[in-house]
């Protein structure tokens, strides 16, 4: 089955700083990418997600690329704030109405 | 704008209890997943439906069956309560020919 990576596990930036996080997948058959950012006690909000036909989509702060050959795509945040502070997952999905399979999950921390 | 519903929110039983969880997708969307998230842990995918169908199927025990009614809604049902059990149970929805999953609140299950 398909196999998610995510990294870093924590990561902590200052305010107004941007953050990255980068997963792999290892199955070259998924063609869906989204992310989703966590708080406590909530489920998993979807933030950006992007499709294997696009190699780059941006709303406002947040960015995602995708490299199909390499399999990794990756997740970007420009001027940090402290409201960023959550828990974000990238996932990846092979059709609709299938699966995600989710990476194991990024803590951020921005600090003012 | 209208969101997943889950209920119960909250629901504390013994081991070897059954529990039913419950989820109404958004207005307009046909399709329900179900996810469980233990402490620390990213979401594991259980199973989904689409028109009242098995859509795809992911760990999910035998003790548990789920199934999709005519009016979209989903029901988990959850028998021989084991202390492991124990975590968050999401529900998702997503529309017609869209990848995009929209997750609810969650349930959080207490096995005592």
């Amino acid at each position: 089955g398909e196999n998610v990576e995510q990294h870093p596990s924590t990561l902590s930036v200052q305010e107004g700083d941007s953050a990255v996080i980068k997963c792999t997948y290892s199955d070259s058959a998924s063609n869906y990418f989204p992310w989703y950012k966590q708080e406590l006690g909530k489920g998993p909000q979807l933030i950006i997600d992007i499709r294997s036909n696009v190699g780059e989509k941006k709303d406002q702060r947040i960015a995602v690329t995708l490299n199909k050959t390499a399999k990794h795509f990756s997740l970007h945040i420009t001027e940090t704030q402290p409201e960023d502070s959550a828990v974000y997952f990238c996932a990846a999905s092979l059709m609709r109405r299938h699966a995600l399979n989710f990476g194991k999950g990024t803590s951020l921390l921005v600090t003012p | 704008a209208a969101g997943v519903i889950q209920s119960p929110r909250h629901l504390i039983k013994e081991k070897r209890e059954t529990a039913t969880l419950k989820c109404y997708p958004i207005p307009r969307h046909d399709t329900v997943y179900w996810y469980q998230q233990g402490p620390g842990q990213d979401p594991q995918f259980l199973i989904s439906f689409y028109e009242k169908m098995q859509s795809d199927k992911g760990s999910i025990p035998d003790r548990f069956s789920a199934q999709q009614f005519s009016d979209y809604h989903s029901e988990l049902n959850m028998s021989s309560l084991e202390l492991g059990d124990s975590a968050l149970y999401f529900c998702a929805s997503s529309a017609l020919e869209s990848n995009e999953q929209f997750f609810g609140p969650g349930t959080r299950l207490t096995v005592l």
